[in-house]
């Protein structure tokens, strides 16, 4: 167990709607990422946040955005969803920008 | 730029036998190295990672890579393959100041 949480572990949903993850980092990390896993496009950086600042953008699409709270969870708000967006969502944490990052478990996206 | 190959997408071992997944990177900086490792529908654990302390890096459950500046290489090792490490293997560079990369991923199975 890392210590990241995500929630939910599964989220089904219908194309065009709008969905939430959230991310808990470990305790004490300020850093959070988000990656998407899918197979065709394998594991791509999507966005990072420092103790509540944008650090870091990837890949990231303009339907997709995210923010980190005073409290250092942090969501992912991915909208006007399409097929293609189905995937696994990882978020990652780590105490500074640099360090090795802690996986949580995922939250697996179906789009249908 | 940064940029990790794993030259394979795909290796295959009996239990017992060696383990070789293989890693090269290009980083304009001293890079971090490290090996992290995902089994089904899990998320990705860390198993060592490179710092330029020992170029020789042990990690967890008999794994090690070796730093060779050289040849920009990060090889994984294990000397006995173990059911058990069966899952996808990902290789990560992160240069001075930058966001990791990660490979495209190394599935290893383990044929009993």
């Amino acid at each position: 167990d890392s210590g990241v949480t995500q929630t939910p572990k599964h989220l089904i949903t219908a194309t065009g709607q709008r969905v939430t993850l959230r991310c808990s980092p470990r305790s004490g990390d300020l850093s959070v990422y988000w990656y998407q896993q899918s197979l065709d496009q394998g594991l791509q950086f999507l966005i990072q946040y420092y103790n509540g600042e944008e650090r870091a953008k990837g890949n990231i699409l303009e339907r997709f955005s995210a923010q980190q709270f005073p409290d250092l969870h942090s969501e992912l708000n991915l909208s006007s969803l399409e097929l293609g967006d189905s995937a696994l969502y990882f978020c990652a944490s780590s105490v500074e920008t640099y360090n090795e990052q802690f996986f949580g478990p995922g939250t697996r996206l179906t789009v249908l | 730029a940064q940029s990790v190959t794993q030259l394979d997408s795909h290796v295959s071992v009996s239990e017992g036998t060696p383990v070789l997944l293989r890693c090269n990177y290009s980083s304009s900086y001293s890079p971090s190295l490290f090996w992290y490792v995902q089994h089904p529908n899990k998320g990705l654990q860390l198993l060592l990672k490179y710092t330029s302390a020992a170029t020789l890096v042990k990690g967890i459950n008999g794994f090690e890579a070796e730093f060779k500046k050289s040849e920009t290489s990060f090889h994984l090792t294990k000397p006995s393959a173990h059911m058990s490490d069966a899952a996808e293997y990902f290789c990560v560079v992160r240069g001075q100041g930058q966001n990791f990369v990660f490979g495209p991923g190394t599935r290893l199975s383990v044929l009993p």
